[in-house]
């Protein structure tokens, strides 16, 4: 089962900042939190990833809480072309457990 | 770097039929994953392998689907005796090797269709 819990869907108006939030309330410490989406009939998209600082790279900038329990991504001007499903996941930092356990995510609509 | 490729991009077949995907990583990625995703489902592991050798399989992956990648390149996926079940986009995904799990990079996908 995933280790996230993610809004089902979220409304943003474009040219505002999207706020994603995710929990992850039993994240270990040597878990990453990444951040996924899916733009409709593509395969999804890595947008970025964090352990315990915050992060921001071309696409968005991640947030984790220090208790690392939460964390929000945030897209900071939206366009329509951000409409997207936005998974939450965590994965462990090393071993051989390597594949992603993906939830359902955020189903994100950018509103004209 | 082109990214990951998958080819066809759609299948469509007849139950009873075998099919098979083909899935090019990102050169020097070590590391390839596939992964099955159905309608208003997030993706779900399939199996993973780190050159040529298969290292993982999940339970999903019943005696009819195979995979194999001979060369340590480019995979192949295949169905045998498909089912209307089996309906669903089927993702690749790469990584290169590292200390650590790295970030896997997905193709487009196979959609499925088993009429």
């Amino acid at each position: 089962d995933a280790k996230t819990t993610q809004p089902t869907s979220m409304d943003c108006a474009e040219g505002r900042a999207a706020n994603l939030p995710c929990n992850h309330s039993t994240i270990s410490g040597n878990e990453y939190v990444y951040w996924y989406r899916q733009i409709h009939s593509q395969g999804p998209q890595y947008i970025i990833h964090g352990l315990k600082n915050n992060e921001t790279n071309e696409m968005a900038s991640l947030i984790i809480t220090e208790d690392r329990k939460s964390s929000t991504l945030i897209l900071p001007h939206a366009t329509l072309r951000d409409t997207a499903v936005y998974y939450c996941i965590v994965r462990v930092a090393w071993g051989r457990d390597d594949k992603i356990i993906f939830g359902k995510g955020t189903r994100l609509h950018i509103l004209p | 770097d082109t990214g990951v490729s998958q080819n066809p991009r759609h299948k469509i077949t007849k139950r009873g039929q075998n099919v098979t995907f083909r899935c090019d990583p990102i050169s020097e990625h070590n590391r390839l994953y596939w992964y099955r995703q159905t309608l208003g489902q997030g993706p779900e592991f399939l199996t993973y392998f780190q050159n040529e050798a298969q290292l993982e399989k999940s339970r999903l992956l019943s005696d009819r689907f195979s995979a194999e990648r001979p060369k340590g390149s480019f995979s192949t996926l295949e169905i045998q005796r498909t089912e209307q079940g089996d309906s669903a986009m089927y993702l690749c995904a790469s990584s290169p090797e590292g200390v650590g799990q790295e970030t896997q990079y997905f193709g487009p996908g196979t959609r499925l269709l088993v009429l």
